[in-house]
């Protein structure tokens, strides 16, 4: 089946500085991909769309100078949380899709969590 | 404004008893429901979407316009079945998901 990896698993990091966080399918290729966002006994909430070639499609409220996307390849797509402070301090997990039989499936990484000292 | 309800945060039944996860949902065109899975210290995974009509594991789920609800049901439950539960949206052909608020099965021996 279709693997997502995410890199690393985990992170901490001091206030102001910048983290960046990898998401790689496997074993397909995504022109697109997914990244949530997801609080302490909360549910997933959409940050973005990674669109590789091109630029990232941002949910409403989500600050895209914040967080940069890049998704430079059909494998790989980067989040890079910009001067982190201790309220970015999530887990992060992002989803890519393969398409059969004309229907799309989800793959979702294992997730990255962020805390931000 | 596509929504998600999940009422009930966490859930517990004995093992052998009959489950229903509830899911209601808002969106004002034809959407697309999924019901995700999250296994003890595992990943995210699809547990069955409303277009396929398929039972997996046990569980079915029906699409009810009507009360615009995609309500998760099995039979009887099983001990392995204990896990957080996500109901999702995504609009016709999209692959945006939008997800409920999760819910904790427990299923007691």
């Amino acid at each position: 089946g279709a693997v997502v990896s995410q890199h690393p698993s985990w992170v901490i990091c001091k206030s102001g500085t910048s983290v960046k966080i990898e998401c790689r399918s496997l074993d397909f290729q995504a022109t697109t991909m997914f990244w949530y966002r997801q609080f302490p006994k909360q549910s997933l909430m959409l940050m973005a769309t990674s669109n590789e070639g091109s630029k990232a499609t941002y949910e409403q409220g989500v600050e895209k100078d914040k967080f940069l996307i890049n998704h430079a390849s059909l494998t790989l797509s980067t989040l890079t949380v910009t001067s982190a402070h201790p309220e970015d301090s999530s887990f992060y997990i992002c989803s890519a899709p393969v398409v059969a039989g004309g229907t799309d499936t989800q793959y979702f990484g294992p997730g990255t969590r962020l805390t931000v000292l | 404004a596509q929504r998600v309800t999940q009422p009930e945060k966490l859930l517990s039944v004995f093992k052998g008893a009959p489950v229903e996860l509830k899911c209601n949902y808002s969106y004002s065109g034809s959407p697309e429901l999924f019901w995700y899975v999250q296994y003890s210290r595992q990943r995210l995974q699809l547990l069955l979407r409303h277009i396929s009509r398929e039972s997996i594991k046990g569980f079915t789920a029906d699409l009810n316009k009507g009360e615009t609800s995609f309500h998760l049901k099995k039979p009887f439950a099983q001990e392995e079945d204990s896990a957080m539960y996500y109901c999702a949206l995504a609009g016709l052909g999209a692959q945006k998901l939008v997800f409920g608020q999760g819910t904790r099965l427990t299923i007691n021996p």
